[in-house]
């Protein structure tokens, strides 16, 4: 089946732009978890989205922002964009929410790498 | 500050050399996983430990979780090139939140 699907895989804004990027999860999974992956710091949570309904939320300043739709595809957008936003930006799916539990596996695509400049 | 520190940040060695990363943290967690990520790609689950004091094997990698829950080791036997990427430990707490490492790049030379 087919795995995690994140677009676009590479883009380049300027300061000040928005961003939207694009999650859809295994055929299946409801739960959908972004995550900002630098050098520096690894993989920051961002949010968690399971039946449309934002479940949790990690340390990020109201500029990020996320969706859920009812076929369970995700979004998020980043506005006004900094020079420190440019990251790899993963997204995860799995069956249900709450993070990786037992049989609860997190699956991720190969992420949006943002430049900004 | 990062809930979880792995150590070391990069390492280099030959192949069929043998090598061990760490991870550490103050806290406690319920369970504690490793992920690889090759370049160009999302983080893959390895595996999950869940007991304190758990040693699991997977051909030859060898997965070590502390007897207080706090810390975990991987080792990997007799390295080859295609073990080459970044290794990711991963703490889920009580509240079932997941915290990473920021990873320890690994290099192999043939």
């Amino acid at each position: 089946k087919a795995g995690v699907t994140q677009t676009p895989r590479y883009l380049i804004k300027t300061r000040g732009q928005q961003v939207t990027l694009s999650c859809s999860p295994i055929s299946g999974h409801r739960s959908v978890s972004w995550y900002q992956q630098t050098p520096g710091q690894g993989l920051q949570f961002l949010f968690e989205y399971f039946s449309e309904t934002q479940r949790n939320k990690g340390n990020f300043p109201g500029r990020f922002s996320g969706r859920q739709f009812s076929n369970s595809r995700s979004e998020m957008n980043v506005s006004t964009l900094e020079l420190g936003d440019s990251a790899l930006y993963l997204c995860a799916s799995s069956l249900l929410p709450g993070g990786a539990v037992g049989a609860n596996v997190l699956t991720f695509g190969a992420g949006s790498r943002l430049t900004v400049l | 500050t990062q809930l979880l520190e792995q150590s070391p940040q990069f390492l280099s060695i030959q192949e069929g050399e043998n090598l061990t990363v760490y991870c550490n943290s103050s806290s406690v967690f319920s369970s504690l996983q490793w992920y690889r990520q090759e370049p160009g790609e999302g983080p893959v689950l390895l595996v999950t430990v869940v007991t304190g004091g758990e040693v699991k094997k997977l051909k030859r990698l060898t997965f070590q979780f502390g007897d207080a829950r706090k810390d975990s080791s991987l080792h990997i036997t007799a390295a080859q090139p295609g073990d080459t990427g970044l290794y990711l430990c991963a703490g889920i707490s009580n509240d079932y939140k997941l915290s990473f490492g920021a990873g320890t790049t690994v290099t192999v030379r043939a």
